[in-house]
């Protein structure tokens, strides 16, 4: 079985500072992982993946995360952040075997951005 | 209309009522899903459907009882809920169920259970 933790529930940060979201899985196989953004009164929006080569991943609005197998963490980053970025952040794992239909997301941690 | 739709946004329903999610994307997809978010816990997969063949039922109570009828539409019919199962349920769609195939959510019903 698989499971994903997010370590911090609430994140507070003050507009233009650097950021980072926590993430660390486990599971007994190879892995995707996923960062997907909540925004008030939406759904979710994939904001990057890792599903194999560079450890580093870029993604959407300046955002990147870096896999780590020896830390089983993939943790997100943001050199600076803009009021925009408040949200609420998901992390996901998937075994590669099985696809979306065993996708399991973490808590989520919910950024503020302090102005 | 684009990306993943659902009707209604928001739901108020008593115990003894059946009611019915809607959700459609207009994405071209092959495989669409059911979630469950309540505060506080990680996002539950409910349903998923490739092809309009249903391929995971991740124990859901009976008293949730999905449609597929077509690969555009997704329905989850409602009756003798409880209140516990107030929640957002969002539906999303993917290209297909692989695991590297980007999911595209809804923007989910706001589901109350009094």
């Amino acid at each position: 079985a698989q499971s994903v933790t997010q370590l911090d529930s609430q994140v507070p940060v003050f507009e233009e500072a650097p950021v980072e979201l926590r993430c660390n899985y486990s599971s007994s196989v190879s892995v995707y992982l996923f960062w997907y953004v909540q925004y008030p009164n939406q759904g979710l929006q994939l904001l990057l993946k890792y599903l194999s080569g560079s450890t580093l991943v870029k993604g959407i609005n300046g955002f990147e995360a870096e896999f780590n197998k020896s830390q089983t963490s993939f943790h997100l980053r943001k050199p600076s952040v803009h009021i925009s970025d408040t949200a609420e952040y998901f992390c996901a794992v998937s075994d590669p075997n099985f696809g979306n239909e065993k996708l399991t997301f973490g808590t989520g941690t919910r950024l503020t951005i302090i102005p | 209309e684009t990306g993943v739709t659902q009707t209604p946004r928001h739901l108020v329903m008593g115990m003894t009522n059946k009611k019915s999610l809607k959700c459609e994307q207009h994405l071209g997809h092959n495989a669409m899903y059911w979630y469950k978010q309540s505060a506080k816990k990680p996002l539950e997969l409910m349903f998923v459907y490739n092809f309009k063949e249903q391929t995971e039922n991740n124990s859901v109570p009976s008293r949730f009882s999905p449609e597929c009828p077509n690969s555009s539409h997704l329905f989850l019919h409602l009756h003798t809920l409880q209140p516990e199962d107030s929640a957002l349920y969002l539906c999303a769609s993917s290209q297909g169920a692989q695991g590297n195939n980007e999911q595209f959510f809804g923007p989910g019903t706001r589901l109350t259970v009094l």
